[in-house]
């Protein structure tokens, strides 16, 4: 079984609409999610991080952790072309590392 | 303020050639990592540097050896490349081990025919 399993794709969704992109992870001992964006040809970047139960929000992005479901998701309101990527998720494991799923890709049709 | 860069972009070799990744970041980041990411695989760690002079095996170390430089610089080498290290190799850093936020450079687009 693989550390951080994500919903395979890919997801298509009209702009405008909320993109929910899911993620869970095996290792209870995780502490710290974290939510990577990845062009095509392009490197991995950086768009959220969380660590304790509950929502974050950053601009049209929403972060949800549940500790107790082992489970993480990440939410795009008001989806735009500009979001047509593939979302990896990332967490945290006892001996530092990040465990990373094998990602999302989202295509938002004009 | 580049960030971090790796060379060459893309690379070509025939089995059983060698070649060296470059690496740099100007962050002052302490930790330093190499990934391959390959199609539904996701990311996997090949070694990673939690501080200069020291380096470590990460998922998948076999054929790979690494050199952390300086702060600056971690380099990637491979000694007898094989098909199967086809793959785009990633090089990311953060402050230190405990900050797991990682920063990625452009990557390298390696094929071994």
């Amino acid at each position: 079984q693989k550390e951080v399993e994500q919903n395979s794709g890919p997801l298509s969704v009209p702009e405008g609409a909320i993109a929910s992109l899911n993620c869970t992870y095996s290792d209870r001992g995780s502490q710290s999610f974290f939510w990577y964006r990845q062009y095509s040809g392009k490197s991995p970047e950086l768009i959220m991080s969380i660590y304790s139960n509950g929502d974050k929000e950053d601009g049209r992005f929403t972060a949800q952790l549940n500790k107790a479901s082992q489970y993480v998701s990440l939410l795009i309101r008001d989806s735009q072309p500009s979001d047509s990527a593939t979302y990896l998720c990332a967490s945290s494991s006892n001996d530092y590392k990040l465990s990373f799923g094998a990602g999302t890709t989202v295509t938002v049709r004009a | 303020n580049a960030g971090v860069t790796q060379t060459p972009k893309f690379q070509v070799l025939k089995t059983g050639q060698s070649m060296t990744l470059q690496c740099a970041q100007d962050m002052n980041h302490n930790s330093m990592y190499w990934y391959r990411q390959d199609p539904g695989m996701g990311l996997r760690l090949i070694y990673y540097s939690a501080s200069e002079g020291t380096t470590d095996k990460g998922e998948v170390p076999n054929g790979y050896n690494v050199s952390r430089l300086n702060k600056r610089e971690f380099s990637l080498r491979l000694e007898s490349a094989a098909p199967s290290q086809t793959s785009v190799y990633f090089c990311a850093s953060s402050e230190s081990l405990a900050r797991y936020e990682q920063y990625f450079g452009p990557g390298t687009r390696l094929t071994v025919t």
